[in-house]
């Protein structure tokens, strides 16, 4: 158990829905990382948030949106899904504010479009 | 900006096998490296890390990973792999000292173990 906690674990939906995963980073972490794993494309990087702020941006869609609330949980907010957005979004946390250290992963979300 | 390559995507070994990933990385300035592994169903978890010191850097469970600046590499090694180690195997880098705070990581190498 990392102590990252990702819900739901597993999601089903349709093609131009709008889903929200959620995130709760471990104790003390204050760094979140959202990472998309797909077959064809592996593990990318999105977004990364620290103590509420966007840090960095790496290959996220203009119909993907995410924030990290007071309580330093994250949702990754995905809207006008399609069928190439089905994939395993992990979740990432670490105390830094740089991404120099370890992370710690969630079991992540599988997101399913149909 | 980086980019990490993991030459195998696929490696089949029967137990007892020795193991040998490779793990390139595009970036000029100091880096922090990691390998990562993901069991079947699981999340990842790290297996080990090099920020600095020596470069063969021992893991969990009798991995071992050697960083050769020269050639930009860290390659992850075992002497004798078990099938438990059936998963997937995935190189990263983070650039120190930046203001760019994800890491990087290579599209994975998947490992089978034959008992």
């Amino acid at each position: 158990d990392s102590g990252v906690t990702q819900t739901p674990k597993h999601l089903i939906t349709a093609t131009g829905q709008r889903v929200t995963l959620r995130c709760s980073p471990r104790s003390g972490d204050l760094s979140v990382y959202w990472y998309q794993q797909s077959l064809d494309q592996g593990l990318q990087f999105l977004i990364q948030y620290y103590n509420g702020e966007e840090r960095a941006k790496g290959n996220i869609l203009e119909r993907f949106s995410a924030q990290q609330f007071p309580d330093l949980h994250s949702e990754l907010n995905l809207s006008s899904l399609e069928l190439g957005d089905s994939a395993l979004y992990f979740c990432a946390s670490t105390k830094l504010r740089q991404g120099t250290g370890e992370l710690f992963f969630g079991e992540g979300s599988r997101l399913t479009v149909l | 900006a980086q980019s990490v390559s993991q030459h195998n995507h696929h490696v089949i070994l029967s137990e007892a096998a020795s193991l040998e990933l490779g793990c390139n990385y595009s970036y000029g300035g100091t880096v922090n490296l990691f390998w990562y592994v993901q069991y079947p169903g699981q999340h990842l978890q790290l297996l080990l890390k090099y920020f600095s010191g020596d470069p063969l850097v021992k893991g969990i469970k009798g991995f071992e990973a050697e960083f050769i600046k020269s050639k930009f590499s860290f390659n992850l090694r075992k002497p004798s792999v078990q099938w438990s180690d059936t998963a997937e195997y995935f190189c990263a880098v983070t650039i120190n000292n930046t203001n760019a705070g994800k890491s990087t990581f290579g599209d994975g190498t998947t490992l089978t173990v034959k008992p």
